[in-house]
């Protein structure tokens, strides 16, 4: 298995552009997830979805859209990029919805807003 | 509300030396509990969780930490400190009610080791 997979590993962008930050996970977990790392903040949910076709806002979820169409695939959006969106990214996945399963992450992507 | 918190930003230990990083939640039920570790320029990695049973938890690289629901405490021990261990650590929390799945995060400690 791959695990959890991200990509691009390294991103710049300019104010007002949009893209999307692609996840994928190989395991067949229901539960998907997005989060940002800031220095000093450790890690903070921006959506999360608990099956295919159901997604919900974490704690900082402003600026940011997701959607689940498959198990395996769960993209974020950024509509349009500010210098606050200047972050690493991870996404992560666990088997269950269970809340004490175990969260795997992928290796991140940093994104740089300028 | 549930709250993490981790004593240190930055802890540094001498190669062989006992570490000890700090963690103190607040939750009016007491959570699931995890330690994270993160090398440089990668994603988190599980080092050990607790969710019932046994209060001292065992996990990978030598590691392990024990649930104090007096203290409200989860410290991560490792009796002897090596190179490799070098890394930031993230103490987390998941309430035992609800399915949002969400993981609380500490602001993280960074062990440096000396040799």
């Amino acid at each position: 298995n791959a695990g959890v997979t991200q990509t691009p590993k390294f991103q710049v962008l300019k104010t007002g552009q949009s893209m999307t930050l692609q996840c994928a996970q190989d395991m067949n977990h229901e539960y998907m997830s997005w989060y940002r790392q800031d220095p000093g903040m450790g890690l903070r949910l921006i959506h999360y979805s608990v099956g295919a076709g159901i997604t919900d806002q974490g704690e900082v979820p402003n600026g940011y859209n997701v959607s689940r169409s498959t198990t395996e695939d769960f993209p974020l959006r950024l509509l349009s990029a500010a210098p606050s969106q200047t972050s690493v990214y991870f996404c992560a996945s666990r088997r269950t919805t269970g809340q004490g399963d175990t969260q795997y992450f992928g290796p991140g992507t940093r994104l740089t807003v300028l | 509300a549930q709250s993490v918190t981790q004593l240190g930003s930055h802890v540094s230990v001498s190669e062989g030396a006992l570490v000890l990083l700090r963690c103190n939640y607040s939750s009016s039920v007491p959570p699931y509990l995890f330690w994270y570790v993160q090398y440089p320029n990668q994603g988190l990695q599980l080092l050990l969780k607790y969710t019932t049973g046994a209060t001292l938890v065992k996990g990978i690289n030598g590691f392990e930490a024990e649930f104090k629901k007096s203290e409200t405490s989860f410290h991560l021990t490792k009796p002897s400190a090596h190179m490799s261990d070098a890394a930031e650590y993230f103490c987390a929390v998941s309430a035992r009610r609800g399915n949002t799945g969400k993981l609380i995060f500490g602001q993280g400690t960074t062990l440096q080791v000396k040799p």
